[in-house]
């Protein structure tokens, strides 16, 4: 079965500090693709990032950066010196294969900065 | 950006009453889908088109259907809308799907269905 677990409902930090966004996820397939997406309050989804199975490597974008581990299932979200604008809800997905039912999305995660 | 629209934004219904969500593109990208939103379950996807007339089920697609009878545009029908389907609904689209480049889905601004 595939399944992505986003176990932190709501995280609130304080203003500069970092904070990471746990992803965890369930597929039998070998191949398949990771995505983290950004709900701001106004409520559009905005795409952040797309990561494949082969590709282990830890990316940064500026103050973002994304840690892919296969051994556990993990693709979690680091936001280093968080901002105000950071604020919103972190959706992560998992997209394994062509077919009806093949992008599966998390609970999402609210993210809190307090000024 | 993505040049996704949907329309209406906002629409209150009331129960029994048939509802049409538009999703427009200006991309040209070849698939489009139809989610929603709801609190506790992440986003759903409804049904989506792999081209022109080319349309399929997804996860929650029942008391939906949908057309796509050119490629900027999808729509989304609720033939006889209930309080269930009180939601927010999301079009997207991406040039490719599955295990391909170019996968990633652009989203829509999104609209908030209240059906009373």
């Amino acid at each position: 079965a595939q399944k992505v677990t986003q176990a932190q409902t709501e995280i609130s930090v304080v203003e500069k500090e970092d904070v990471t966004l746990d992803c965890v996820y369930e597929t039998r397939d070998t191949t398949y693709y990771l995505f983290w997406y950004k709900q701001p309050p106004s409520g559009e989804l905005v795409f952040l990032i797309r990561r494949n199975s082969f590709d282990e490597q830890n990316e940064i974008s500026g103050r973002y950066s994304w840690n892919f581990q296969k051994s556990t299932s993990s693709f979690n979200f680091t936001i280093t010196a968080s901002q105000v604008v950071d604020s919103a809800v972190y959706f992560c997905a998992l997209e394994f294969q062509t077919g009806a039912n093949n992008l599966f999305f998390g609970t999402g995660t609210r993210l809190t900065v307090i000024p | 950006d993505a040049g996704i629209t949907q329309s209406p934004r906002h629409k209150v219904t009331e129960t029994g009453t048939p509802v049409t969500l538009r999703c427009h593109q200006t991309e040209n990208h070849r698939y489009m889908y139809w989610y929603r939103q709801d609190p506790g379950h992440g986003l759903r996807l409804i049904h989506y088109s792999y081209g022109v007339k080319d349309t399929d089920k997804g996860e929650v697609s029942d008391g939906y259907s949908v057309s796509r009878s050119k490629t900027e545009d999808f729509l989304l029908t609720l033939e006889s809308a209930t309080s269930s389907q009180t939601s927010v609904y999301f079009c997207a689209i991406s040039e490719s799907r599955g295990l391909a480049d170019n996968n990633e889905q652009f989203f829509g601004p999104g609209t908030r269905l209240t059906v009373l």
